[in-house]
């Protein structure tokens, strides 16, 4: 079946600009969960999207990010103002349950603010 | 203490041999636990789940768990160079938490 779909897969924007990243994750799957994954660094976690619980915002790193899911599937990422250390790849990943079960992830989007 | 640490690698094997990749974790109450392979510039992707003590066979891919130790392992067994990849070992205590990942270099 089809996998977790992110779009776009890459982005150049200007220092100052706003930005959306769109993740759509697998059919049924109730959680969804934003990523950021620097050059050479490991995971970071962002935000946690389960059913139509409120969100988990604990990773967002400042109010620049923000994110919203909506109708419980696709997701969409917001970045205001961006700025040169935003620029990372931004991975989506679903789950068929709750936070403890196994996540499936999409292709990323590679961002890189000039 | 880190939620999740894994030996800091990277880690280079002759091909053939096994590599051996070991994770520890800081949450005694948790009850799943994930390998994921992820090659450069490419998402991390699911190879092993684990949930309860003991080994668990998947190919070539053997995942070890010790609950009382709070240790989690894999073993990649006649290992090939499209082995080469980073591991991220996962573990849930409220959420899934991800290692930093071990860098796996396997030589022709």
């Amino acid at each position: 079946g089809a996998g977790v779909s992110q779009s776009p897969s890459n982005k150049v924007t200007e220092k100052g600009k706003d930005v959306e990243l769109r993740c759509d994750p697998i059919s049924g799957h109730t959680a969804l969960y934003w990523y950021r994954q620097s050059l050479g660094q490991g995971l970071e976690f962002l935000i946690y999207f389960q059913g139509n619980s409120a969100p988990d915002k604990s990773g967002l790193p400042s109010d620049r990010f923000s994110a919203e899911r909506t109708g419980g599937s696709v997701s969409t990422l917001t970045i205001q103002r961006t700025q040169q250390e935003d620029s990372a790849v931004y991975l989506c990943a679903s789950s068929p349950s709750d936070s403890r079960s196994e996540q499936y992830f999409g292709p990323g989007t590679r961002l890189t603010v000039t | 203490q880190k939620e999740v640490e894994q030996n800091s690698g990277p880690l280079s094997v002759p091909e053939g041999a096994i590599a051996s990749l070991n994770c520890t974790y800081s949450d005694r109450g948790s009850q799943s636990f994930f390998w994921y392979r992820q090659y450069s510039g490419k998402s991390p992707e699911l190879i092993m789940s684990i949930y309860s003590n003991g080994d668990k066979e998947d190919g070539r891919f053997t995942a070890q768990l010790n609950k009382a130790s709070q240790y989690v392992s894999l073993l990649i067994r006649d290992s090939q160079p499209s082995d080469s990849a980073t591991y991220l070992c996962a573990v849930t205590d409220y959420k899934l938490s991800f290692g930093a990942g071990t860098t796996v270099t396997v030589r022709a």
